[in-house]
């Protein structure tokens, strides 16, 4: 089964912007849906973007994905160090049928 | 308010078993698909399984299938998951997340609850 890549370690100043891609192929990134899930250290992860651009209630702007063709971009605008964390992308595979996450991308704030 | 609670994992031999749990709260839960996913310690997220909101479709890793059967009770609203022939590289923090991440991104995710797999 397939992995989304993704590099990792991304690292810019407070008040900077980072953009995080997301590589698949036809049969995942290419036909489905990207979301975005945050991890803050020692807790679950927590959606950021769902249906490639989305943001749920509560997420900020600062916050924004875009997808084309067979990959996905995480931007994050204004860093601020409570943004250091693991973001992960994923969608699902369609063949074979199964969920697939990115290899995740650690974010340092300088 | 939305709410997934896992439970019931814990220390197991290898070969051993363990079923998990998900209670769930604050949805329609017959609605949504549920799913899996482990993270093994400083690693990443696994996808390991989900399950359609009536049941009748499951989706399995290569890593898992034929030793796990994720299930659910919609009277309960409540996600299983039943692991055996468990082996040292299934030690986890296994989280549950409502939705398939198909049709329905994981917009929920319980706190986890760790596996380990160890003699």
């Amino acid at each position: 089964q397939s992995v989304l890549t993704q590099p990792p370690s991304v690292s810019a100043a407070p008040g900077q912007k980072v953009t995080i891609s997301c590589s698949g192929s036809s049969s995942n990134i290419g036909r489905n849906y990207v979301s975005w899930y945050q991890q803050l250290p020692g807790t679950a992860p927590k959606l950021l973007i769902y249906e490639n651009n989305k943001r749920p209630s509560g997420i900020p702007d600062r916050f924004s994905g875009s997808k084309s063709g067979t990959s996905a971009t995480l931007g994050i605008t204004g860093l601020q160090t409570g943004d250091e964390a693991d973001y992960y992308c994923g969608t699902w595979d369609t063949s074979p049928s199964a969920g697939v996450f990115g290899t995740g991308t650690k974010v340092t704030v300088l | 308010e939305v709410q997934v609670l896992e439970s019931g994992g814990g220390l197991v031999q290898p070969g051993g078993s363990l079923r998990l749990s998900c209670a769930a709260s604050g949805f329609t839960f017959t609605n949504y698909a549920m799913t899996w996913v482990r993270q093994t310690a400083g690693k990443g997220l696994e996808w390991v399984s989900t399950i359609s909101g009536n049941g009748d479709d499951t989706y399995y890793a290569d890593s898992v299938k034929g030793r796990f059967t994720i299930s659910r009770d919609n009277s309960k609203n409540t996600l299983y998951m039943q692991m055996n022939t468990l082996r040292a590289e299934d030690t986890a923090i296994y989280y549950c997340a409502k939705g398939s991440g198909r049709a329905t991104p994981h917009d929920y995710w319980g706190q986890g609850t760790l596996v380990t797999v160890s003699s």
